[in-house]
């Protein structure tokens, strides 16, 4: 079955510091893996994917993630925090039909 | 385009109560969602559909329910409310569940409180 961890539930950065937010997947199959973003009263909104091909991708407002297998990792990163940076992040990953969704991160950026 | 629209948006009930929370979406998606989201637990399925007519259980159905007579709505019915059904509730919906375009769009939610 398909599960996703993500490492660390709040990460606070400072403005202009690297973002990262770390998310571990286990998968029987080659996997599908997603982040979502949840900006505060909003619901989730798509910030990339990973399906097959490049194992850089890149997403909305300069985020990007590296699937890298053979850590069994799709880490979130993001060169400089904005203040409007602030939200809760999940990774995901499709199992079957479904989407498995991580516990969340939800990441703080100080001024 | 409105997307997945959700109402409302906050509910108190009281224990025992009943309510139906709305959900439509008018992007012709055949594949929609129910999702609650309690702190630090992520997302969990409620209930899913895949089309008119046919919906199924997910990871934590008891205690809800769901109907879909048309492509455009998918209520979710929570017969006898208890504390434990305080959240926030999600809708979701996706053109297609082929793993690589299986992307939800998600309502704002509704916040729920069972006192």
């Amino acid at each position: 079955a398909q599960s996703v961890t993500q490492l660390g539930s709040h990460v606070s950065v400072s403005e202009g510091a690297l973002v990262l937010l770390r998310c571990n997947y286990s998968s029987s199959v080659p996997p599908y893996l997603f982040w979502y973003v949840q900006y505060p009263n909003q619901g989730l909104q798509l910030l990339l994917k990973y399906t097959t091909g490049a194992t850089l991708v890149k997403g909305i407002n300069g985020f990007e993630a590296e699937f890298k297998k053979s850590e069994t990792s799709f880490h979130l990163t993001k060169p400089s925090a904005h203040m409007s940076d602030a939200a809760e992040y999940f990774c995901a990953v499709i199992g079957g039909f479904k989407t498995i969704f991580g516990a969340g991160t939800r990441l703080f950026v100080k001024a | 385009n409105a997307g997945v629209t959700q109402t409302p948006k906050f509910r108190i009930l009281k224990i025992g109560q009943s309510m139906t929370l709305q959900c439509t979406q008018d992007m012709n998606h055949n594949y929609m969602y129910w999702y609650r989201q309690d702190p630090g637990m992520g997302l969990k399925l409620i209930y899913y559909s895949v089309g008119a007519g046919i919906t199924d259980k997910g990871e934590v159905p008891n205690g809800y329910n769901v109907s879909r007579s048309t492509t455009e709505d998918f209520p979710l019915r929570l017969e006898l409310a208890a504390p434990s059904q305080t959240s926030v509730y999600f809708c979701a919906s996706s053109y297609s569940v082929r793993e690589a375009k299986n992307i939800q769009y998600f309502g704002a939610g509704t916040r729920l409180s069972v006192l």
